[in-house]
């Protein structure tokens, strides 16, 4: 079968490199998948989304890849720099509603070592 | 813009203390939510407000109450802290029905701590 990144709750990468992130979800009528950021102390912050009509996403060093067979998505953060440490999310929720209820994961805690 | 404002920013109660947390969003968005957030978990949905004049419960309601003021104010109330109530809580907001309207917008959060 095909093979799943797990979800781990903590990651160290060195600076430089790049940084795959794991979140499995778990309802299948969900269509739209968010990626958050939280640094210490602050709210959660917006870094991409991806509907389910597509299985790949890019933005500005990072790419969301989305595998609605397994229920599974990645966020890829290439040449991670010291201001990606942080906890991220990935969210679940359904794109046509009237109010954006999502469900988060547990989150992964990304350490950069200089 | 100032985005999602909350207050406070930080609380401490004693059991059986009541409070409000008052949240407030100039981005004219429809819907507004009260998350919480314990250590190493991520958010868990108390109540939301899809529009002004309707709240409904998310998943862990028990203990709160909330009211949806006007269309920029959420406020969320403890009428009888315990302290399994103490965690961080997020007030956020989204804008409505179409492209990117599902994407929320935090706040700061709210440390409530309750001995």
């Amino acid at each position: 079968g095909e093979s799943v990144g797990l979800h781990l709750p903590t990651l160290s990468v060195q600076e430089g490199d790049n940084s795959i992130i794991n979140c499995a979800y778990s309802n299948s009528a969900s269509d739209y998948f968010i990626w958050y950021k939280q640094e210490s102390g602050k709210g959660p912050q917006f870094i991409i989304d991806i509907r389910s009509n597509m299985d790949k996403r890019q933005g500005q060093r990072v790419t969301v890849l989305l595998n609605k067979t397994v229920k599974h998505l990645s966020l890829q953060i290439a040449a991670t720099q010291p201001g990606d440490s942080a906890v991220y999310f990935c969210a679940e929720t359904i794109f046509w509603t009237n109010a954006g209820k999502s469900t988060f994961g547990d989150g992964t805690t990304l350490t950069v070592k200089p | 813009n100032a985005g999602v404002t909350q207050t406070p920013k930080f609380q401490v109660l004693k059991t059986g203390q009541s409070m409000t947390l008052q949240c407030a969003q100039d981005m004219n968005h429809n819907s507004m939510y009260w998350y919480r957030q314990d250590p190493g978990m991520g958010l868990r949905l108390i109540y939301y407000s899809a529009s002004e004049g309707t709240t409904d419960k998310g998943e862990v309601p028990n203990g709160y109450n909330v009211s949806r003021l006007n269309k920029r104010e959420f406020s969320l109330r403890l009428e009888s802290a315990a302290p399994s109530q103490t965690s961080v809580y997020f007030c956020a907001s989204s804008g409505g029905t179409y492209s990117g309207a599902n994407v929320l917008t935090f706040g700061a959060g709210s440390r409530l701590t309750v001995l």
